[in-house]
Order: C-alpha cells, then sequence, then structure tokens
C-alpha cells in the first residue's frame, strides 16, 4: 500500500552512540516532516523539507540532521545520543494541491536512549 | 506563534453515547485548517476530520463532526454513538493557510476512554 514507510520501529541506543531513523515515502509528496512526541506533550516539529534538497529548522532541531537527497527519502540523523532524545518520532508527507489534506504519517519509531 | 490547548488530559464515555472534546487555538491569521486526529494503542496517526477557517459550515465525516467557532477560537469534536474502537489519544492540530511550509502545531491530547 501507498505510504510513509519508518525503520526500525523500535531501537535502544547507549547514550553518545549514532543512528540514522528512516523514512520513505511513495507519494510523490514535495513536502515531509519529522516529529517527535514525547509524552502528555503533543507532537513537535524537528526539521520539515518542501522539496529534495531543501530542509529547515523546526521548534526542536538540536541534536539532529537530515538530508533530502530524493523526493522518497528524509532520514533523520541522531549524533550522540542522550536521554533527553528518548522519544516517539514519527515522519509525514503531505502534497498541498492549492487545499490541504492534512498529513500521511509512519507508523513511528520508538527510541529510547539509555 | 500559533498555540493549540487541549484543556481536557483525559476524558471518559460509554459505549454509544456522545462525548465532546475541546481544543482552543491563538493565532492573528484569519484562513487556515483546523484538523482532529486519532492516534490507538498502534501509534498510527488517523486523520479523523478536517475544517477551513473560511467555511462557516461546521465539517462532518459519519458520527464525527465538529463545532468551530471562529469568534471564540474554538474547535471541539463530537463523537456520537461512541464505539469500543474510537478508544484512543486525540489531538487537535492548527496549519496556517499561507507559508511555503504547510507546518501543522498539535495540542498536547485528550485521551479518551471508551466504557463497554
Amino acid at each position: 500500500n501507498a505510504g510513509v514507510t519508518q525503520t526500525p520501529k523500535f531501537r535502544i541506543l547507549k547514550i553518545g552512540q549514532s543512528m540514522t531513523l528512516q523514512c520513505t515515502q511513495d507519494m510523490n509528496h514535495n513536502y515531509m516532516y519529522w516529529y517527535r512526541q514525547d509524552p502528555g506533550m503533543g507532537l513537535k516539529l524537528i526539521y520539515y523539507s518542501v522539496g529534495a534538497g531543501i530542509t529547515d529548522k523546526g521548534e526542536v532541531p538540536n541534536g539532529y540532521n537530515v538530508s533530502r537527497s530524493t523526493t522518497e527519502d528524509f532520514p533523520l540523523r541522531l549524533e550522540l545520543a542522550a536521554p533527553s532524545q528518548t522519544s516517539v518520532y514519527f515522519c509525514a508527507s503531505s502534497y498541498p494541491p492549492g487545499g490541504d489534506y492534512g498529513y500521511t504519517f509512519g507508523s513511528g519509531t520508538r527510541l529510547t536512549v539509555v | 506563534a500559533q498555540t493549540v490547548t487541549q484543556s481536557q488530559p483525559e476524558m471518559s464515555v460509554q459505549e454509544a453515547e456522545t462525548v465532546t472534546l475541546s481544543c482552543t487555538y491563538d493565532t492573528s491569521e484569519s484562513d487556515y485548517y483546523l484538523f482532529w486526529y486519532k492516534q490507538p494503542p498502534s501509534r498510527q496517526m488517523i486523520l479523523v476530520i478536517r475544517q477551513e477557517a473560511y467555511k462557516q459550515q461546521n465539517a462532518t465525516e459519519n458520527r464525527f463532526s465538529v463545532n468551530f467557532q471562529k469568534a471564540a477560537k474554538s474547535f471541539s469534536l463530537k463523537i456520537s454513538d461512541s464505539q469500543l474502537g474510537d478508544a484512543a489519544m486525540y489531538f487537535c492540530a492548527y496549519r496556517w493557510s499561507g507559508g511555503s511550509n504547510y507546518k501543522l502545531t498539535f495540542g498536547k491530547g485528550t485521551l479518551l476512554t471508551v466504557n463497554p
């Protein structure tokens, strides 16, 4: 089925380790986003991209990096993992054809930093 | 900056009854979109309903409807004939129609329990 695919679904990292959360969409959406969800805090925007080669910071970008070399892929890189990065991470995409139909979300990655 | 407030961290409803979830938002813009998303225990975020601010008519999707009060900046979700499958976390979200990034701003969520 078409949609947004995130891998892995779960991961445990040790403090100081690095990893990349993968996100791929097959809907040819220009816009892609990374959010983190902390308990009782809703979703906070980390980074977003409006097209291949274009990325920008959201509300909580510190400790993360992104790249967008293709329309389909939008990986999120965590460098030097810290316990504060323990969270559920969501990738999403959208296509705005003059209106707005919300996002298509991936199923999330639960990351624990110990 | 836009903010979205959900003042009810938790709500419960009996099966087959009606429940209303509250959402208020703060914006200086006049043209925007509002959304309700459902997040069941599977963690998947599912779009429930959307409202365009320039439309006075309240959006409806089957058992789900909204009460959109633009002047009061209020956007509540009514779930009629509640079902066990409606149990989930519900998020209200806002997006300005202008700009070029289509960012969503989310509230903190309301956890809905449906009692049999």
